[in-house]
This record gives structure tokens, sequence and C-alpha cells, in this order.
């Protein structure tokens, strides 16, 4: 009973230094999203999909690209590390509207 | 578009006292209303949600939230806390008509329960 899962838990980068935060979920949730979490800010919105093929931006999008190629997988991608980038990212996905959001573990990220 | 505002950052109180957790909202159609809890470490899970009917909801380990459209509030209490709740909590909105289901989170209570 996997639910969503982050990979990796935990990354340093250096700055201009690129990578991607996997998410994958096995509830054949059609909503997923990609969150960042920042001491007293709570969580914002990076990007979110409501679908395979479909993405679009949420409130934080500058920075970070996202595919949506199958219903499971929804990467994040950061092309040029910035210290700005350093947080924590959720991944997280829904049924619907009006249903529950899952939320995977979180990927702890610091860009030096 | 939506905003959150949590009134209070982090809230101490003793073991067995009551708590109320506030939450403001600002939004100009019609909303769903969320409480989400995050333990140490982990990431968020529902607490309880209020899409239509009786204002007041409540989850399983105790806690109620009642919505208020008037004041356009959705505070989240309990009648005696354990030492276990101490945790995060997160309130969000999602606009009822958004495709999307996007979450609008505020920015976070930490809840701490001394004994």
């Amino acid at each position: 009973n996997a639910g969503v899962t982050q990979t990796p838990k935990f990354r340093i980068l250096k700055i201009g230094q690129s990578m991607t935060l996997q998410c994958t979920q096995d509830m054949n949730h059609n909503y997923m999203y990609w969150y960042r979490q920042d001491p007293g800010m709570g969580l914002k919105l990076i990007y979110y999909s409501v679908g395979a093929g479909i993405t679009d931006k949420g409130e934080v999008p500058n920075g970070y690209n996202v595919s949506r190629s199958t219903t499971e997988d929804f990467p994040l991608r950061l092309e040029l590390a910035a210290p700005s980038q350093t947080s924590v990212y959720f991944c997280a996905s829904s049924y619907g509207r009006e249903t529950e959001a899952f939320f995977g573990q979180g990927t702890r990220l610091t860009v030096v | 578009a939506q905003s959150v505002t949590q009134l209070d950052s982090q809230v101490p109180v003793f073991e067995e006292a009551p708590v109320e957790l506030r939450c403001n909202y600002s939004s100009s159609v019609s909303v769903y209303l969320f409480w989400y809890v995050q333990y140490p470490n982990q990431g968020l899970q529902l607490l309880l949600k209020y899409l239509s009917g009786s204002t007041l909801v409540e989850s399983i380990n105790g806690f109620e939230a009642e919505f208020n459209k008037s004041q356009t509030s959705f505070h989240l209490r309990k009648p005696s806390v354990h030492i276990s709740d101490t945790a995060e909590y997160f309130c969000a909105v999602s606009d009822i008509y958004n495709q999307g289901g996007k979450l609008i989170f505020g920015q976070g209570t930490e809840l701490s329960v001394k004994p």
C-alpha cells in the first residue's frame, strides 16, 4: 500500500546544477500536485496536473518544470538550481476536488 | 483568488486543556475547507473537511471545526488535547468551481502540548 512515493528524500545541489524530483502514486488518481514548504509560509503550489498530458502552473512556478506522461508519475524538474529553491518539496495526489489529497513524505532540497 | 490566514503561528498548551486553532479565509466564490496535520518529518494528512451541509465537522480523534460563512472562518477545536496531538496544523481552501482541486494553504500553526 505505497500511496504517494517521492525520491530522493534528501539532496544537496550546487548553484546552477539541475535535478529531477520523482513522484509516483499507485491510487489511480487523476489529480497530482507539487508544493514547496518553507518555514512560516505554509505550502505553496508549484504545478499541478488534472490528468496525463495536462499540466498547469500554480502560485510559484518560476524555475521549475513538470511533465505528466502517465497517470502514475509526475516528476518535477529544476533546471538551474538557485539558493531560493532550498525548501521541502511535497508531491500530492487526489481523486477529485472534494476528496482527500494524499501527500508523499517530502524531499528536502538544499542548494549551496 | 483565495487566501487563508492562520492567526497563530504557535500555540503552547498543557495536556488535557482545550485548544482552538484559528483560521480565516478570503474568497470571492464558494469554497471547500480543510484541516491537515503534519507530524515531524512527515507529509500532511487530512484531519477533517467541510464540503456542504452541517457546518460542524468532526474528526475521528476528537477534533472538530465549524464553518462560519458570515465570519469566513473555519476554526479547529479540541476539548482536551494529548501529548500525541503535538504537530503542525494547516488550514486550506479549494475553490469549488476549480477543475484542478488546488489547495491554498495557510501559514500553519504549531501546536505544542506539554505535560
